[in-house]
């Protein structure tokens, strides 16, 4: 089966512009999460939706945001571009948001900013 | 790769000898535990979980261990691969309120020798 879809693959934006990422989840999944991954910080949690509700929210400014449509896909938009949000974005998509087996990652999309 | 970052711990190991990655996670309350493996260029991919409930759980060539009293899991990888090469994270559901989200550990950077 088609597994989780990311696009774009990889981006490099300027300091102060804004950037739409996109994650298709698997077919069945309702729920999509997202994370953010620096050599930093590691992974952190961005936020999680489900049938088109943000459930969690992670410990990011207001400049982070998303959004899920009917279809399940979703989306994360960051404002205001800084040089430290240059990162993976991961998203995983799942039954029910919980983590597990079926808690599928997508290969992200690497974000420069410059 | 993409995910070696400069703060990561490593381990080096021969092929076929047996891998144990240690990992102490931070919440008292998470009920629910995973193993995740990256390698480079994807996304985290599910290995193996526990709950709260249990000390132990074997898999393929894995096992996991949970120790609530010291808040440490650990992870043995039997007759390492060298296509067990990753960086191996540890992530925790903190549950409750927060049961949509997972917050993984720094993670470490494991590389087998032929």
């Amino acid at each position: 089966k088609a597994g989780v879809t990311q696009t774009p693959r990889y981006l490099i934006k300027t300091r102060g512009q804004q950037v739409t990422l996109s994650c298709s989840p698997i077919s069945g999944h309702r729920s999509v999460s997202w994370y953010q991954q620096t050599p930093g910080q590691g992974l952190q949690f961005l936020f999680e939706y489900f049938s088109e509700t943000q459930r969690n929210k992670g410990n990011f400014p207001g400049r982070f945001s998303g959004r899920q449509f009917s279809n399940s896909r979703s989306e994360m938009n960051v404002s205001t571009l800084e040089l430290g949000d240059s990162a993976l974005y991961l998203c995983a998509s799942s039954f029910t948001g919980t983590g597990g087996e079926g808690y599928t990652f997508g290969s992200g999309t690497r974000l420069t900013v410059v | 790769g993409e995910n070696v970052g400069l703060h990561l711990p490593t381990l080096s190991v021969q092929e076929g000898d047996n891998s144990i990655i240690n990992c102490a996670y931070s919440n008292s309350a998470s009920d629910y535990f995973i193993w995740y493996k990256q390698e480079s260029g994807k996304g985290p991919q599910f290995i193996i979980d526990i709950r709260s409930n249990m000390d132990k759980r074997q898999g393929q060539r894995v096992t996991v261990l949970l120790n609530k009293t010291v808040k440490h899991l650990s992870l043995q990888i039997a007759a390492t691969q060298p296509g067990d090469s990753a960086v191996y994270f540890c992530a925790e559901n903190p549950g409750g309120g927060s049961n949509y989200k997972l917050t993984f550990g720094k993670g470490t950077l494991l590389t087998v020798n032929p």
